[in-house]
């Protein structure tokens, strides 16, 4: 089992900054990881897949990047509506695990 | 628009049984994988299960495998979860949503139903 570690836990940052966000796995999971955004009383939000593809609608102010056990969702300019939880996920192997989440909160 | 409701949810005993059911509309729904993920409210998400287009493959998370079984109905724009053998710890918001590439990412969320296993 591929366990997904975010960090940091919690990231303070104010609106215009820069967010750069975290996903470690414990082995390789080649290119195959997603980032979700999910907001309070929301159902999740898919941003990326596959390690770099932007899904349909999503800003491109969010950039993801990394592959084998290192990834990295970038906000490059946070906006209001960007404070919430964040999770990575990946599908190389059984079971497709989700990491703990990041909340990013306004500082 | 993309439309997925689930509906199914309530309160159930352990040992007991529920089928979840979910309603998808806005897209061509035998084009796509599907999936069930599951959060504890105030908790993180938990990838439950998954199905191909046609039925012909499907995944779950060991927690539930053996429990419960995912299913489709692609003339119904449906797909089902059945979950059998309930336990304290399946209780939690069930959301289906649409896969990507597949039928573990998912693109599209409906907002869930929530399940109780309490005695």
């Amino acid at each position: 089992e591929i366990v997904l570690t975010q960090s940091p836990a919690t990231l303070s940052l104010s609106p215009g900054e820069r967010a750069t966000l975290s996903c470690r796995a414990s082995q390789s999971v080649s290119s195959f990881l997603a980032w979700y955004q999910q907001k309070p009383g929301q159902a999740p939000r898919l941003l990326i897949y596959d390690a770099s593809n932007r899904a349909t609608g999503i800003p491109a102010r969010f950039g993801g990047s990394g592959s084998g056990t290192d990834f990295t969702l970038t906000i490059s300019s946070l906006e209001p509506e960007d404070f919430a939880v964040y999770y990575c996920q990946h599908r190389s192997n059984w079971p497709p695990n989700f990491g703990q989440g990041t909340r990013l909160e306004i500082k | 628009e993309v439309h997925l409701v689930e509906s199914g949810g309530g309160v159930v005993r352990p040992g007991g049984s529920l089928r979840l059911s979910c309603a998808a509309s806005g897209f061509t729904f035998d084009d796509y994988g599907m999936t069930w993920v599951r959060q504890v409210p105030g908790k993180g998400l938990e990838w439950v299960s998954g199905i191909n287009w046609n039925g012909g493959s499907t995944g779950y998370a060991d927690s539930v495998k053996g429990r419960f079984t995912i299913s489709r109905d692609n003339a119904k724009n449906s797909l089902y979860l059945q979950m059998n053998s309930l336990r304290a710890e399946d209780t939690a918001l069930y959301h289906c949503a649409r896969g990507v590439g597949g039928y573990v990412f998912s693109d599209y969320w409906g907002q869930g139903t929530l399940v109780t296993v309490s005695s």
